[in-house]
């Protein structure tokens, strides 16, 4: 148990579907963050939010949209996906300003887009 | 422009045998840090070790024991008489500078056969 819970943790959708993906951190962290894991491909940063607030947007795509509502909530709403986004979905945390970047994650939602 | 490279995509050893991930890294900053994680089946990357740039002396953790070489920009992991509990991909990341950002390695998946 790292602290960083997922949910779901699989998740099917049609290209035409909406959902959200959510993630909830109990650590009193102040750093959140969205990693997509593909096959064969190092994993990918996609969103950072330090204090709430949206600091890195590893050119996502809008079809991805992330939420912070506060500093233990993540959400990434996902609408008209393609195949190609099927992957597994990584959140963790980090408490910024220590001197690293330590990182805690959650087990991931495991997507598939049909 | 930071990177981590893992050229050992996977690995098959039998237990209780010593096995070495390797791992290098690009990186222009002068502090910087360098982590290994490890991804069971369940999907979460748990965190092993974090080693500050100017800290080179070697670790040594149970069966885990890591050495760092800024001469030749690596930071190898090895795991000393090996159990089937280690299957896991191993994953290598580079954090530091002005942004709490980790690059990852592609990771190397270790299969420990009985």
């Amino acid at each position: 148990e790292t602290g960083v819970t997922q949910t779901p943790r699989h998740l099917v959708m049609g290209m035409t579907n909406k959902k959200s993906l959510k993630c909830e951190q109990h650590l009193g962290h102040n750093a959140m963050y969205w990693y997509k894991q593909s096959a064969k491909k190092p994993l990918e940063l996609m969103f950072v939010y330090n204090f709430k607030e949206q600091t890195e947007n590893n050119s996502v795509p809008s079809r991805f949209s992330p939420e912070c509502p506060n500093s233990s909530h993540l959400f990434l709403h996902l609408h008209t996906l393609q195949p190609e986004d099927s992957a597994l979905y990584l959140c963790a945390s980090s408490q910024r300003g220590q001197e690293s970047e330590k990182l805690f994650f959650g087990s991931g939602t495991q997507l598939s887009v049909l | 422009a930071q990177k981590v490279t893992q050229a050992q995509t996977e690995i098959s050893v039998v237990e209780k045998e010593d096995v070495t991930l390797d791992c290098v890294y690009e990186t222009r900053d002068t502090t910087y840090y360098l982590f290994w994680y490890k991804q069971p089946p369940s999907g979460e990357l748990v965190f092993l070790i974090r080693r500050n740039s100017f800290d080179e002396q070697n670790e040594i953790s149970g069966r885990y024991s890591w050495n760092f070489q800024k001469s030749t920009s690596s930071f190898n992991f090895t795991i000393t008489a090996s159990q089937v509990v280690d299957s896991a991909v191993y994953f290598c990341a580079l954090g530091g500078g002005a942004t709490n950002k980790l690059i990852f390695g592609t990771g190397t998946l270790l299969a420990v056969q009985p």
